[in-house]
Parts: structure tokens; C-alpha cells; sequence
């Protein structure tokens, strides 16, 4: 099946600092989605990418598509102690029943 | 403003019962999706469905049966339980996916341990 590698897996940084985190695939996506999932919750979309090449912002949050359309990373600017988490990413192809593939997760830790 | 419910929320099996995992959308999605996440994993599909009467194995289905009677229902039914399923249990359902406004809308969880 497709893989998806996400990186890193974990963080821990200081208040106030930039985090970036991506995801690689050998396989060819057409969606990529950013999710967020907090202790005992569901996972929550942060971002959608549709286009190769897509750059989007979502408040401090920005991810872009990959040219290549094989890769998305995720950059979160000005860490606030809320910010701590779960972040998963997931590319979606046009296959039957267009399934989510998701990476690891990178699980990031605030410190104040 | 419900979305996607899953019940229960946390359940205990000893190996070999059977357990049905609930999980109803009010949403009118005709996709949805039956995921599990073990520890420090991502998630992977167990089972979807394209639409009542319609359903499809994932990358993991060994062990689960599901159902698709109504939109608005998909349970998952695990029938001799092992201690390879615990784990926890995410439901989602998706309107058009691939259709430029994709989201999946994921239920709380079920947390679920095999002793």
C-alpha cells in the first residue's frame, strides 16, 4: 500500500520558536491535509492542499503541496503552549473510495 | 451540532467476545471510514463505504465486519476479539472527497482493550 513518511516524530521547543514538519511519499497524491489531534480527541483538519505547488496559510500555520505532488510540509510560526499535539498528515488519491493515507504523526511539546 | 458520534467511548473485552463499535454522522456524508491507531502511530484503515449498501475492505480488515444499511449508520463489529485489536478506534465520513473540498470530520474515538 502507499506509505507516507512524516517527520520528525517528536519535538520539544521552547514558546515562541517556528516548527516545521513534512511528509514524503513514493506514491503520487492529489489532496494533502494537515491534521491536528488533541488527548482523547479525534483528529481536527488544520489545512487543505488541492493544487501541486499550493502554498496556504491558516493563521500562524502555513503547509504547502509539492511541486512533485509527493510531499507537503507544515510550518507553524510563534509556538504557544497550546500549539502541543498530535499533527498528522494525509494525502488523499482519486482511488476507490478516496482514502485517507496518513503519516506517523509528529507529536510536538511546548515548553513555556 | 453533532457530526460524527461514536459509542462507546471506552470498552474492555476478554479475548474472544464480540463487540459492535457504533458510529452515526448527521451530516448526509455518503463516505465513510473505519480507522485504527495504535500507540505512537498514525492511522490505518480498517474498512469504508462509498454509500449505503456499499462497503469495501481497507488495509487492515482482517478480524472486522462492517455495515452499511443507512447513510447516516456504519458499525464495526469485531466477532472473536484479540489482543492484537486493542487499540483505538476512529470513525470519519467525508462528503466528496477529490472533489476540491475534501474534510473528514472524525468521531471522538473508542478506546479499546482486549484482556
Amino acid at each position: 500500500g502507499q506509505q507516507l513518511n512524516q517527520s520528525p516524530q517528536s519535538m520539544f521547543i521552547q514558546e515562541g520558536e517556528d516548527v516545521s514538519m513534512n511528509c514524503t511519499s513514493s506514491s503520487i497524491f492529489n489532496t494533502w491535509l494537515w491534521y491536528k489531534q488533541d488527548p482523547g480527541e479525534g483528529p481536527v483538519l488544520l489545512i487543505a492542499l488541492y493544487k501541486a505547488g499550493e502554498l496556504t496559510s491558516n493563521g500562524r500555520l502555513t503547509a504547502q503541496f509539492g511541486i512533485t505532488r509527493k510531499d507537503s510540509f507544515l510550518n507553524i510560526s510563534a509556538s504557544i503552549p497550546s500549539d502541543v499535539g498530535i499533527y498528522f498528515c494525509a494525502g488523499q488519491s482519486n482511488n476507490a473510495g478516496n482514502m485517507l493515507t496518513f503519516g506517523g504523526g509528529t507529536r510536538l511539546m511546548v515548553k513555556p | 451540532n453533532a457530526g460524527v458520534t461514536q459509542t462507546p467511548k471506552f470498552r474492555i473485552l476478554k479475548i474472544g467476545q464480540s463487540m459492535t463499535l457504533q458510529c452515526t454522522q448527521d451530516m448526509n456524508h455518503n463516505y465513510m471510514y473505519w480507522y485504527r491507531q495504535d500507540p505512537g502511530m498514525g492511522l490505518k484503515l480498517i474498512y469504508y463505504s462509498v454509500g449505503a449498501g456499499i462497503t469495501d475492505k481497507g488495509e487492515v480488515p482482517n478480524g472486522y465486519n462492517v455495515s452499511r444499511s443507512t447513510t447516516e449508520d456504519f458499525p464495526l463489529r469485531l466477532e472473536l476479539a484479540a489482543p492484537s485489536q486493542t487499540s483505538v478506534y476512529f470513525c470519519a465520513s467525508n462528503t466528496n472527497p477529490g472533489q476540491g473540498d475534501t474534510e473528514a470530520f472524525f468521531g471522538q474515538g473508542t478506546r479499546l482493550t482486549v484482556v
